[in-house]
C-alpha cells in the first residue's frame, strides 16, 4: 500500500521561505518521480515541478523558476519542496504525488499541506 | 503555453450519464489523465492512458478521446460522484491541468 505522508501546516510571513516534506512508504521510491501540485483557496490544481530521486534531477514549471527547489533523500524515501520569496498569493494547499509520467499519471497523493502567507 | 479547457460546471440527475470534456491543441498528441477531487480531499486518479481505470475505480467511470478533445463519462451517476474533475496531460516534461469541472448531482 503506497502512502505519501506530508509535513504539517505552516504559517509564513511574506518574503520568507517554506519547506514541505513528503515521505513515501509501501513502494520503491526510486522507480517513480515525485511531483508537487498546489491548490489556492477555491482554485484549481497547478503543477509546480517534479524530481526523479535516483537521478536527482528536478524539473520546474516556468512560473516557479528561480523560487522553487525540489529535492529528494533516497535514504529516507522523502521528497522536499522549498519555495522562497513567499507572497500572499502562495497561500495554498501543497500536494505531493507519485508521478508515473505520461504512461501512469499521478497515481498516489499525499494528504496536502496548507501553507498560509500573511503579515 | 499549453492550456486544457474544461467546462466550469456540469449537472446531472442521479442515475443519468454525465460527460465532461477537455480540449487543447495537444490533447491528441499525448495521454490524458482524469482526477476526481471531493470536497476537502486530495485528488484521486480515475483514468490514465486516455481510457484505463486504476484498480478500485468503478466501471461507471470511462473515458475516450477524439482529435483534440478528451471526454470523461460517468454512467449511472451516484451522489458520491459529486466532485471536481480535472483532466491532465503532459507538454514535454511539464504536467498541465485543466481548470476543473464541478460535477453537481441534483
Amino acid at each position: 500500500q503506497v502512502q505519501l505522508v506530508q509535513s504539517g501546516a505552516e504559517m509564513k510571513i511574506p518574503g520568507s521561505s517554506v519547506k514541505v516534506s513528503c515521505k513515501a512508504s509501501g513502494g520503491n521510491f526510486n522507480n517513480y518521480a515525485i511531483s508537487w501540485v498546489r491548490q489556492a483557496p477555491g482554485q484549481g490544481l497547478e503543477w509546480m515541478g517534479s524530481i526523479f530521486p535516483i537521478f536527482h534531477t528536478a524539473n520546474y514549471a516556468q512560473s516557479f523558476q528561480g523560487r522553487l527547489t525540489i529535492t529528494a533523500d533516497e535514504s529516507t524515501s522523502t521528497a522536499y519542496m522549498d519555495l522562497s520569496s513567499l507572497r500572499s498569493e502562495d497561500t495554498a494547499v501543497y500536494f505531493c504525488a507519485r508521478d508515473g509520467g505520461a504512461d501512469w499519471g499521478l497515481d498516489h497523493w499525499g494528504q496536502g499541506t496548507l501553507v498560509s502567507v500573511s503579515s | 503555453s499549453y492550456e486544457l479547457t474544461q467546462p466550469p460546471s456540469v449537472s446531472v440527475s442521479p442515475g443519468q450519464t454525465a460527460s465532461i470534456t477537455c480540449s487543447g491543441d495537444k490533447v491528441g498528441d499525448t495521454y490524458t489523465c482524469w482526477y476526481q477531487q471531493r470536497s476537502g480531499q486530495s485528488p484521486l486518479l480515475v483514468i490514465y492512458q486516455d481510457t484505463k481505470r486504476p484498480s478500485g475505480i468503478p466501471e461507471r467511470f470511462s473515458a475516450s478521446k477524439s482529435g483534440n478533445t478528451a471526454t470523461l463519462t460517468i454512467s449511472g451517476t451516484q451522489a458520491m460522484d459529486e466532485a471536481d474533475y480535472y483532466c491532465q496531460a503532459w507538454d514535454t516534461n511539464t504536467a498541465v491541468f485543466g481548470g476543473g469541472t464541478r460535477l453537481t448531482v441534483l
